[in-house]
């Protein structure tokens, strides 16, 4: 089955600076690889999102990359806030012919905003 | 409209008791899942059934079995509670596999 790895499992940052959550994704035929995140006794929610057919997507301060030969993609969030403060989780899905299996996630990244 | 609906809130069990987990979405999703979330484990895919008549298990199946009752409505059942199933499930649903998924506000679980 698929594997996730997410690095950091902790981030610290100054506000206003740019925090960068690195993952790495072991099967070559995932296809969908979206970023969610998790705040504190609150359920994840999707902030972004890529498929396999695109490099790089924007939403206003956070943007996703994906390298399909390194099967590695990230997370850029710019101008961090202290609503930025979270768990954020990168998660791979494979598509095969029969169907796709669910999603698999990393095991999460704490980003910490300091004022 | 509610989204996804999960039943209990907290839930405190002895070792061996059974109990099911309720959820149910009324946004007309195709795909549901259940999830357990641990410390420093991320989220880790217990069952899901990608359309209803359809159930398969994910990474961590064993010791739960699972209910596509109709197209809003998947329940979790745990036949004999274990101290290593405690942890936060959520349910999750989404319009076909590969879409924005949509959780559930979790199930905090603990098996003494």
């Amino acid at each position: 089955g698929e594997n996730v790895e997410q690095h950091p499992s902790t981030l610290s940052v100054q506000e206003g600076d740019s925090a960068v959550i690195k993952c790495t994704y072991s099967d070559s035929a995932s296809n969908y690889f979206p970023w969610y995140k998790q705040e504190l006794g609150k359920r994840p929610q999707l902030i972004i999102d890529i498929r396999s057919n695109v490099g790089e997507k924007k939403d206003q301060r956070i943007a996703v990359t994906l390298n399909k030969t390194a099967k590695h993609f990230s997370l850029h969030i710019t101008e961090t806030q202290p609503e930025d403060s979270a768990v954020y989780f990168c998660a791979a899905l494979r598509g095969s012919g029969g169907g796709a299996d669910g999603l698999t996630f990393g095991k999460g990244t704490h980003l910490i905003i300091q004022p | 409209n509610a989204g996804v609906t999960q039943t209990p809130k907290f839930q405190v069990l002895k070792t061996g008791q059974s109990m099911t987990l309720q959820c149910a979405q009324d946004m007309n999703h195709n795909s549901m899942y259940w999830y357990r979330q641990d410390p420093g484990m991320g989220l880790r895919l217990i069952y899901y059934s990608a359309s209803e008549g359809t159930t398969d298990k994910g990474e961590v199946p064993n010791g739960y079995n699972v209910s596509r009752l109709n197209k809003r409505e998947f329940s979790l059942r745990l036949e004999s509670a274990a101290p290593s199933q405690t942890s936060v499930y959520f349910c999750a649903s989404e319009t076909r596999v590969g879409e924005k998924l949509f959780f559930g506000s979790g199930t905090q679980l603990s098996v003494l």
